[in-house]
């Protein structure tokens, strides 16, 4: 069955501290990835994705992606984080092309301290 | 602002009852999508509307239904409803398949 997976549910960093959150999925043939962030209060955006090419993914805010076909995720990174990086950060997958239908992960609570 | 509005933003009602929640998605997005939001289960989709007609099904379940208009606006019905109906309800849109743009959701309590 297709499923998204992130093993990490809350996690909390201090300032400066650099961040992965991982990202494991199950799909067969190709898939197409999204990292999505909702801030406290705020509607879910897009902070990345990934369709073709380059497995390292750069997006919004300093974040990052890789693609590793190998290990089926696509996990995400900043090297350094700040306070307002604070939000609740979903992992999605979605089958290619036809396919419409979106899988997203149980989402990853951080939190930054000061 | 992602320009994808719900209405209402907040739902208080009782066990048993029926509610409707409504989403304009941004202009110009013909594909409307719907998920739940709940503490124990994540973001789950349940349905997509591209263009009026449905193209993809979640884990929507037979007491929910939805619709887009020729507008493109949508409704997601629910009825019957119970207290672990209890969630968020999230509308997006898009264009393609690029990227889907959320709304502010509607917080539904079932008491």
């Amino acid at each position: 069955a297709q499923s998204v997976s992130q093993h990490n549910h809350h996690v909390i960093l201090s300032e400066a501290a650099s961040l992965e959150l991982g990202c494991n999925y199950s799909y067969g043939g190709t898939v197409n990835l999204f990292w999505y962030v909702q801030y406290p209060g705020q509607h879910l955006q897009l902070l990345l994705k990934y369709f073709s090419g380059d497995p390292l993914v750069k997006g919004i805010k300093g974040f990052e992606a890789e693609f590793i076909k190998s290990k089926f995720s696509f996990n995400l990174r900043k090297p350094s984080v700040q306070w307002s990086d604070t939000a609740e950060y979903f992992c999605a997958a979605r089958g290619g092309s036809g396919t419409y239908k979106y899988i997203f992960g149980t989402g990853t609570r951080l939190k930054v301290l000061a | 602002d992602s320009g994808v509005t719900q209405t209402p933003k907040h739902l208080i009602t009782a066990t048993g009852q029926r509610v409707t929640l409504r989403c304009s998605p941004r202009s110009g997005d013909l594909s409307v999508y719907w998920y739940q939001q709940s503490l124990d289960q994540g973001l789950q989709f349940l349905i997509q509307y591209y263009n009026g007609e449905e193209r993809a099904k979640g884990n929507i379940l037979e007491r929910f239904s939805a619709q887009q208009f020729p507008d493109l606006h949508s409704e997601l019905n629910l009825s019957s409803l119970e207290l672990g109906d209890s969630a968020l309800y999230f509308c997006a849109s898009s264009v393609d398949l690029n990227e889907q743009f959320f709304g502010p959701g509607t917080r539904l309590t079932v008491l």
